[in-house]
Order: C-alpha cells, then structure tokens, then sequence
C-alpha cells in the first residue's frame, strides 16, 4: 500500500513563527502536492513538484514555500505564520498525470 | 472558470437506504473524475477514477456514472452502513499539459448515516 507521512495531525504556533510541516510518500511517487482545506472551500493548491528541486505555485502560495531535497519527502514552509494560516494541510503524492492522488492523514494547523 | 460543484450539501439517511449524490462540473479539457472518501480529521481516500471514455464504475457498495455530455456524475451507495459516514468529495483532473494533470476539488457532500 501506497504510504503518505505528514508529520504532525495538529499543530499549534504562535504568530509570527516560522512553521515547518513534513511530508513522505514511501512509493517513488514523482508528483507531490500541498493543499489547504477550509470548511465550505474544498481543498486548494498551495504548492506541486513534479521533480526533485522542482516546484510550482498552485493557486494560493502567497505566504508559503516549499522545498524539495529528495524525492521522497515535500515540505512546506510558513515563512511567518498568521492567523488565517489557521487550517487542516494535507499532502498528496501521485505516480503520474492519469492515477488516482494519495492523500496523508492531515495536520491541523492551529496558529494563535 | 473550471468548477466543480457537488450536491447536496449535506445529507442524514438510516441505515440501510441508498442515497445518490450529485457532481457538475465546467472543467476542460477534461482528463477524469475521482470520487474521494474523507473521514472526518483525515485524509481523503480513493474511491473511483473514471476517464471520459468510461459511464459507470464499481467499488463494493459505490458506483459511480459519468455523463461526459452533460458533464455529471453521479455517486450512489447502496445499503448503507455507519461508517460511510463521511464527507464525499468530486474532483475532476484537467489536462493542462506538462509533468501533471490539475486537480479541481469540490467541496463536497457530508454524508451522515443513522442507525
């Protein structure tokens, strides 16, 4: 079975703070992507990497970045955190363009 | 603008009944449509991916239709069970060339079983 590892289910950080949230897929998955999901919004892209050191901005990245350093894992970066970072981060990993996207457990960012 | 819209929004049924739920979209060109299960506080799971050449595809209790005409799909469960509750969320790739397919998520049906 496909595995995707995020590092934390919640997390809570202060304004301000620099935040960082971990991703692993155990597969050699090439595809891997950040989303948010907030209630009555669906889930949103914040980031994909298609590639190792490869990334591109999905539809809402103002305020994040990414890195990724190996294949395996995808990180993104909350270079300040704010308020309305508030939200449930999900990873997801796929093999290729046609196949079905595996998604990690979560973690809700809290940020106070 | 690409969109997927789900309907309804939320739904109560007894354990047992089947219930249908309802996704449109406006997404081109269109690459194929996914059905996830989303526990609450977890990660959506895969349900169904069906491509355009495809109108109907099973998985246990779920079938999922798609009219690629109307641009509908359709989920339906049959004799549902307590732990389908769930939210179910319709996402539609779109070919935008290049390494990856775009992924437009609805905002899904939260689907709530009673016994």
């Amino acid at each position: 079975d496909v595995k995707v590892t995020q590092s934390s289910r919640y997390l809570v950080k202060r304004t301000g703070e620099k935040v960082f949230l971990e991703c692993v897929q155990d597969m050699d998955h090439e595809n891997m992507f950040w989303y948010r999901q907030d209630p009555g919004l669906g889930l949103r892209l914040i980031y994909f990497s298609y590639d190792v050191k490869m990334k591109e901005k999905g539809d809402i990245p103002e305020g994040y970045s990414v890195s990724r350093e190996k294949k395996e894992r995808f990180s993104l970066i909350l270079e300040s955190a704010s308020t309305n970072q508030t939200s449930m981060y999900l990873c997801a990993s796929t093999p290729g363009r046609y196949t079905e996207a595996f998604f990690g457990q979560g973690t809700r960012l809290t940020v106070v | 603008k690409n969109q997927v819209e789900q309907s309804p929004q939320s739904l109560i049924i007894l354990e047992g009944k089947n219930c249908t739920l309802q996704c449109n979209y406006t997404v081109s060109p269109f690459s194929n449509l996914r059905w996830y299960k989303q526990d609450t506080g977890r990660g959506p799971v895969s349900l169904t991916i069906m491509t355009f050449s495809e109108n109907t595809k099973s998985n246990g209790r779920y079938t999922a239709t798609l009219d690629a005409d109307t641009k509908q799909s359709s989920l339906h469960i049959t004799a549902s069970q307590l732990s389908d509750s769930a939210s179910y969320i319709c996402v539609v790739s779109a070919n935008r060339g290049g390494a990856t397919n775009k992924l437009i998520f609805g905002t899904g049906t939260l689907l709530a079983v009673q016994p």
